[in-house]
C-alpha cells in the first residue's frame, strides 16, 4: 500500500528565515498531494493542496512543489512568523481511493520559528 | 455550523473496559473517518466510511469497530481497551462528491488514556 515518509521530524528556523519540508511516496497512481497544520492542542487544518497535473501551486507566503518523477512533495514557507509554529502533516491518496477520500499521512513535522 | 464535534473530550479507562467515541457533522457530507494520533506516528487512519450505509478498514483497524449510524454520525468502538490504544483520537469529514480531491475537515479530538 501507500507509504508517506516526511522528513525532517523537527526543523528549528529564525522568523524571516524560510523553511522546506519534504515528503516521499511510494504509489505512483497518487495524485492528490494536501499539507495540513495543526497548532499546539488544536485540530489539523488543511493549508495547502497540489494535484498531480500541477508542478507548483502557491498561496502568499507558503508554497507546494510536485515531483511526479521522483514521487516527492515539499512545502515551503517563506518570511516565517511564531504564528507558522506548529505540527505539519503531508498527506497522499493511496492506490484504491478514488471514490473514497482516503489519505495516507506523513509522520509530521515539528516546526518551531523563533521570534 | 458546529463542523465537526467529537465527544467526549477525555476518557480514562481501564484495560478491559468499553466505550464509544462519537463524531457528528453539521456540513452534509458524505464521508467521514476515524484517525488516531501518536507522537512520531502522525495520523493513521483506523475506518472511514465513504458513503451512509458503507465502512471500510484504514490502516489501523485492530481492536476497533465502527458504525454509520446515519449521515451526520459515525462512532469508533472500543470493545476491550488495551493500554496500546492510549492515544489522541480525531474523526474527519468530506464531501465526497469530489472522490479523492476533498479536503477532509477534522473535530476537535478526544484523548484517550488507557490503564
Amino acid at each position: 500500500g501507500e507509504n508517506v515518509e516526511q522528513h525532517p521530524s523537527t526543523l528549528s528556523v529564525q522568523e524571516g528565515d524560510s523553511a522546506v519540508i519534504k515528503c516521499t511516496y511510494s504509489d505512483s497512481a497518487s495524485n492528490y498531494f494536501p499539507w495540513y497544520k495543526q497548532e499546539l492542542g488544536k485540530r489539523p487544518q488543511l493549508i495547502i493542496d497540489i494535484r498531480s497535473n500541477v508542478g507548483e501551486k502557491k498561496d502568499q507566503r507558503i508554497a507546494v512543489t510536485l515531483n511526479k518523477t521522483a514521487k516527492h512533495f515539499s512545502l515551503h514557507i517563506t518570511e516565517t512568523q511564531p504564528e507558522d509554529s506548529a505540527v505539519y502533516f503531508c498527506a497522499a491518496t493511496p492506490h484504491g481511493s478514488s471514490n473514497t477520500g482516503k489519505l495516507i499521512f506523513g509522520q509530521g513535522t515539528t516546526l518551531q520559528v523563533k521570534p | 455550523n458546529a463542523g465537526v464535534t467529537q465527544t467526549p473530550k477525555f476518557q480514562v479507562l481501564k484495560t478491559g473496559q468499553s466505550m464509544t467515541l462519537q463524531c457528528a457533522q453539521d456540513m452534509n457530507h458524505n464521508s467521514m473517518y476515524w484517525y488516531r494520533q501518536d507522537p512520531g506516528m502522525g495520523l493513521r487512519l483506523i475506518y472511514y466510511s465513504a458513503s451512509e450505509g458503507t465502512t471500510d478498514k484504514g490502516e489501523v483497524p485492530n481492536g476497533y469497530n465502527v458504525s454509520r449510524l446515519n449521515k451526520r454520525e459515525f462512532s469508533l468502538r472500543l470493545e476491550s481497551a488495551a493500554p496500546s490504544q492510549t492515544s489522541v483520537y480525531f474523526c474527519a469529514s468530506s464531501d465526497g462528491t469530489s472522490g479523492r480531491f476533498d479536503t477532509q475537515y477534522f473535530g476537535p479530538g478526544t484523548r484517550l488514556t488507557v490503564l
